[in-house]
């Protein structure tokens, strides 16, 4: 059994660029949630997906987009980048139904210039 | 409503010690509660979690004690380890939800 992994583990953009990052579930796991964690701040939910649909968001805008793969890998796109968006950005997964125990990957640092 | 208060902070406790974290809570839909340990460079891993129909729960050295109608909850770390030494997490969902609400974490430092 895998765990969940990120890529990259690192990042720099800067103000206003493009940026994907990606997210492989735990085997067996149909759901997958975005996080970001700021500095010395607890993760924020950005959104949730299940089964390729977005299942409910956090209160961040509409440039911070995703996708879920029918593996169930899933991309989460950041469009217009902006200062505060550099974080640890977290990605986990969880089998829809069986509880709420969220695995969590190790995260894609991001540094916005 | 959707907060999850997390006190203290940061904290020192001493090796062998016991470490207490606290948080309050105020969404009553809330029905499941864990507590997430992470280590630097590390995503949060579950340690410990919690449903509202019991009032303590202990894994090892690790208890969570509930109180449904103060809305409060937490973390008790018995004989404190220098490995125990992370930064701890509590969060708060309901049943069937989506969204995981984060406490803003506590930095616990276990001097030897």
């Amino acid at each position: 059994e895998t765990g969940v992994t990120q890529s990259p583990t690192h990042l720099i953009k800067t103000r206003g660029q493009q940026v994907t990052l990606r997210c492989s579930s735990q085997s067996g796991h149909n759901t997958v949630s975005w996080y970001q964690q700021a500095l010395g701040q607890g993760p924020q939910f950005i959104f949730q997906y299940y089964r390729e649909e977005e299942n409910g968001r956090g209160n961040f805008p509409p440039r911070f987009s995703g996708l879920q793969f029918p593996n169930y890998s899933s991309e989460l796109n950041v469009n217009a980048l902006e200062l505060d968006d550099s974080a640890l950005y977290l990605c986990a997964s969880s089998l829809q139904g069986v509880g709420e125990t969220q695995y969590f990957g190790p995260g894609t640092r991001l540094l916005v210039l | 409503q959707q907060q999850v208060k997390q006190s203290p902070q940061s904290l020192i406790v001493q090796k062998g010690g016991i470490s207490i974290i606290n948080c309050a809570y105020e969404n009553t839909a809330f029905d499941y509660f864990p507590w997430y340990q992470q280590f630097p460079g590390k995503g949060p891993a579950l340690l410990i979690a919690i449903r509202p129909d019991v009032s303590e729960k202990k894994e090892g050295r690790f208890t969570i004690s509930f109180n449904k109608s103060a809305k409060q909850f937490s973390l008790h770390i018995m004989d404190s380890q220098p490995g125990d030494s992370a930064t701890y997490f509590c969060a708060a969902s309901d049943t069937g939800g989506f969204k995981t609400i984060f406490g803003a974490g506590t930095r616990l430092f276990v001097k030897a």
